[in-house]
């Protein structure tokens, strides 16, 4: 089983609308769920991040967490022509000092105006 | 802001060649780590490093690889004898003094390219 999964994409979706993005984890004591927005050719760049079950918003993107499904998921709301990007959702793995990130291997989201 | 630095933006070599790839991490932060992203494929992690060593390293990270902070700014990969297969975007990250929960903040990324 795969660490961190999400779907691959493209999703596509009109200027204005919600785009709804879905990542799962296998690891049961995972804390903390992290968003990145990856830009062709560029390093991933933090879009939120959430500890607690629920709800997490900030500006026009929000965090839902389910650590019963171990479901994590990010919606875009008023989605721009410039949200279109890779999204990315990683993992902490809690080992030591490291806590590298697990990564998905990231959705594809294109706005259409 | 702060933010991590990384040079090359591009690096080409040839086959069997040693490079060495540098960042610059957050002044105050205290974790450290490279992962790697072959293009089209998802983001790896190769090696994280805190109090001057190494806390865990992947699969990928054999000894044709090493990490070092030569001063107090600089976090070097060097990659001893480089393969075709290394081609890929590293990136640098940092992350500051609780080791649960501070967000890991990446730099742009060296291009390595082997030839």
């Amino acid at each position: 089983q795969k660490e961190v999964e999400q779907n691959s994409g493209p999703l596509s979706v009109p200027e204005g609308a919600i785009a709804s993005l879905n990542c799962t984890y296998s690891d049961r004591g995972s804390q903390s769920f992290f968003w990145y927005r990856q830009y062709s050719g560029k390093s991933p760049e933090l879009i939120m991040f959430i500890y607690s079950n629920g709800d997490k918003e900030d500006g026009r993107f929000t965090a839902q967490l389910n650590k019963a499904s171990q479901y994590v998921s990010l919606l875009i709301r008023d989605s721009q022509p410039s949200d279109s990007a890779t999204y990315l959702c990683a993992v902490p793995m809690i080992k030591a000092a490291g806590n590298k990130l697990t990564f998905g291997g990231g959705t594809r989201v294109l706005v259409k105006p | 802001e702060p933010e991590v630095t990384q040079t090359p933006s591009h690096q080409v070599t040839q086959m069997g060649q040693e490079v060495i790839l540098r960042c610059v991490p957050i002044s105050n932060h205290l974790y450290f780590y490279w992962y790697r992203q072959i293009l089209g494929q998802k983001v790896e992690f190769l090696v994280s490093f805190y109090n001057n060593e190494i806390s865990e390293k992947s699969e990928i990270f054999d000894d044709q690889f090493s990490v070092e902070r030569p001063d107090g700014s600089n976090f070097t990969l060097k990659i001893r004898s480089t393969k075709l297969e290394d081609s890929a975007m590293y990136f640098c990250a940092s992350k500051g003094w609780n080791p649960s929960t501070d967000t890991q903040y990446f730099g742009p990324g060296t291009r390595l390219t082997v030839l």
